[in-house]
């Protein structure tokens, strides 16, 4: 089956620590995205890649990074400069970043800091 | 830049009840619209989208029309079940913003038996 896994589902990180969350497609898609979910509000767009080894920042970057080395992988770390991290993060991709084509979302991670 | 600001929640109704959740926009150009839905503890999924003025996106019962007179894209069903009780999130993309999904706040549907 064809799709989108994040991991892990949940996941808990003491204050100060780095965290990376995992995002992999086997759609064959050219573009990939991560947003943040926080209770009650839309999504929010941290960074997207619209081509391995490319990146942009989205509206929310500060805190966050991240890398595109294969087509169906990429990976999140939220670093320690985050200042709110406890959210839900949801990966997405589309066959191609542009105007007609949907983003397919994954199953999302919730991330608690403690 | 673009936004999108959709019917504030939470929205409760009984089965079989006719559904419509409001959408508008903002946007420069034609930008495409589109609804996703989010079950509890889970990602989003597409429910239907428009790429132009005049389009009619519809799944599973569900419709919207892509209006750019009223720069809105309002999204009904005629006849809800329980299945159907989810967050739904009204979204647009266009030129203006590189191509940015941009989400409104989300509408809770709570579907009572």
């Amino acid at each position: 089956d064809g799709g989108i896994t994040q991991s892990p589902k949940y996941l808990f990180r003491k204050e100060g620590q780095n965290v990376t969350l995992s995002c992999e497609q086997n759609l064959n898609h050219d573009a990939m995205y991560w947003y943040r979910q926080d209770p009650g509000q839309g999504l929010r767009l941290i960074y997207y890649s619209q081509i391995v080894n490319d990146f942009q920042k989205g509206d929310i970057a500060e805190g966050y990074s991240v890398s595109r080395e294969k087509k169906e992988s990429f990976p999140l770390t939220v670093t320690s400069a985050q200042k709110n991290p406890t959210a839900f993060y949801l990966c997405a991709s589309s066959m191609a970043h542009n105007l007609y084509n949907e983003q397919f979302f994954g199953p999302g991670t919730r991330l608690t800091v403690l | 830049g673009n936004s999108v600001t959709q019917m504030e929640g939470p929205v409760t109704l009984s089965e079989e009840a006719f559904l419509t959740i409001n959408c508008t926009y903002t946007a420069t150009g034609y930008p495409s619209l589109f609804w996703y839905v989010q079950y509890p503890g889970e990602g989003l999924q597409l429910l239907l989208k428009a790429t132009k003025a005049d389009d009619k996106g519809s799944n599973k019962g569900f419709e919207a029309t892509y209006r750019k007179e009223t720069t809105s894209f309002h999204l009904e069903k005629g006849s809800v079940q329980v299945s159907d009780s989810a967050v739904y999130f009204c979204a647009l993309k266009g030129p203006s913003d590189d191509y940015k999904l941009s989400f409104g706040a989300g509408t809770t549907v709570t579907v009572r038996a």
